[in-house]
């Protein structure tokens, strides 16, 4: 079956360092792929997607590139704020199933906290 | 206007109680699903409705009984609560069923005692 495996957290960085957060990934078809963003007390939003190898996907100073040799979808970030700090989750919907039904599968979430 | 909005926001409650969790979104969406976020901030799907139709049902315990009225609405009901079942159960909606991008409500945050 479908499965995201996500680095473990939490991360601690300084505010302006760099975030990496590694995402890779099995599916048996042909998965759109996203990260969600959950800040404290509140529901889930969606940072940035890509539906296809080697689309872009970018929102906020957040960037991630679908990479489908190596299965990966790293979330980066050049400079993180401390407004960043959130749990971080890395999805996958995979349309390869025909009917499957758009059912998300996530990764455990990355908790990021940047600190001043 | 809140997109995709959850009832209750809390929820705390005796075991064997039965509860309703209500959820509404005014996207116009034709998906609608429930999740179940653990203690662990896991994140897994619960059901899915296309359309009014029960399109996904994974491994739930037949307790847990999801009600579509209309597009624009998806119950979940819990019988018999246990202790296993606190966690936040957030509900979200796509505009259709492969690959989409999911809109999520605030969670209800449901405590069995």
């Amino acid at each position: 079956g479908d499965s995201v495996t996500q680095m473990e957290g939490p991360v601690t960085l300084s505010e302006e360092a760099f975030l990496t957060i590694n995402c890779t990934y099995t599916a048996t078809g042909y998965p759109s792929l996203f990260w969600y963003v959950q800040y404290p007390g509140e529901g889930l939003q969606l940072l940035l997607k890509a539906t296809k190898a080697d689309d872009k996907g970018s929102n906020k100073g957040f960037e991630a590139t679908y990479r489908k040799e190596t299965t990966s979808f790293h979330l980066e970030k050049g400079s993180v704020q401390v407004s960043d700090s959130a749990v971080y989750f890395c999805a996958l919907s995979d349309r390869g199933t025909g009917g499957g039904g758009n059912k998300l599968t996530f990764g455990t979430g990355t908790q990021l906290k940047v600190e001043l | 206007d809140t997109a995709v909005s959850q009832t209750p926001k809390y929820l705390v409650t005796q075991m064997g109680n039965d509860k309703s969790i209500k959820c509404e979104q005014n996207l116009g969406h034709d998906t609608m699903y429930w999740y179940k976020q653990d203690s662990k901030k896991f994140l897994k799907i619960m059901f899915s409705y296309n359309n009014k139709e029960l399109i996904i049902n994974e491994t739930v315990p037949n307790r847990f009984s999801p009600k579509s009225p209309d597009k624009a609405h998806l119950n979940l009901h819990i019988n018999s609560l246990e202790l296993g079942d606190s966690a936040v159960y957030f509900c979200a909606s796509s505009p259709g069923t492969s690959g989409y991008q999911q809109f999520f409500g605030p969670g209800t945050r449901l405590t069995v005692l």
